[in-house]
């Protein structure tokens, strides 16, 4: 099975400006975290998405959301970006029959 | 409150020595405990999972819910265990989030 793909891989943007990026998970798996990396912070749980409907958020500002699809794929938007929201995003699927979540590659954004 | 703790930021040793990475945690209520691996460049992996009381790559992991211990240990390093590593945690109770620590750098020296 081809594994958790994320699109784009590299991001630059500017304080102010929002971003959407997007993930699909291995085939057959109906549930879609995010998750933040940073070297401060380490890694931080967004939110889950199951069948369309999130499951579970993270302490983070309304500004981060998300959204899934019928097909499972995710998206994940920062609006009015800050130099903070500079990280790795991760994104990783489940199977609802297990606990283990398989990650993708992550988008790495530079907010400048 | 559910949290991971990593005490080590780096730990070095020598190829062939043992190694053991610490995890302590605190969980109110039945967690599963994970082991995930990011070697360079690479996307993060699971490594091992409690339940599955199996050995990757030489690891195994023992959970101690008396002492709220999940460490990682190998009798013998090898130089492709270089990455860096996490322990992680999730439970029904709070929607099967995964909760991680710091990380440990593993640097094997030959």
């Amino acid at each position: 099975k081809a594994g958790v793909t994320q699109t784009p891989r590299y991001l630059i943007k500017t304080r102010g400006q929002q971003v959407t990026l997007s993930c699909s998970p291995i085939s057959g798996h109906r549930s879609v975290s995010w998750y933040q990396q940073t070297p401060g912070q380490g890694l931080q749980f967004l939110f889950e998405y199951f069948s369309e409907t999130q499951r579970n958020k993270g302490n983070f500002p309304g500004r981060f959301s998300g959204r899934q699809f019928s097909n499972s794929r995710s998206e994940m938007n920062v609006s009015t970006l800050e130099l903070g929201d500079s990280a790795l995003y991760l994104c990783a699927s489940r199977a609802m029959a297990d606990e283990t979540q398989y990650f993708g590659p992550g988008t790495r954004l530079l907010v400048l | 409150a559910q949290r991971v703790t990593q005490p080590e930021k780096l730990l070095s040793v020598f190829k062939g020595a043992p190694v053991e990475l610490k995890c302590n945690y605190s969980y109110s209520g039945s967690p599963e405990l994970f082991w995930y691996v990011q070697y360079s460049r690479q996307r993060l992996q699971l490594l091992l999972r409690h339940i599955s009381r199996e050995s990757i790559k030489g690891f195994t992991a023992d959970l101690n819910k008396g002492e709220t211990s999940f460490h990682l240990k190998k009798p013998f390093a090898q130089e492709e265990d270089s990455a860096m590593y996490y322990c992680a945690l999730s439970g029904r109770e709070y929607g099967n989030k995964l909760v991680f620590g710091a990380g440990t750098i593993l640097r094997v020296k030959s």
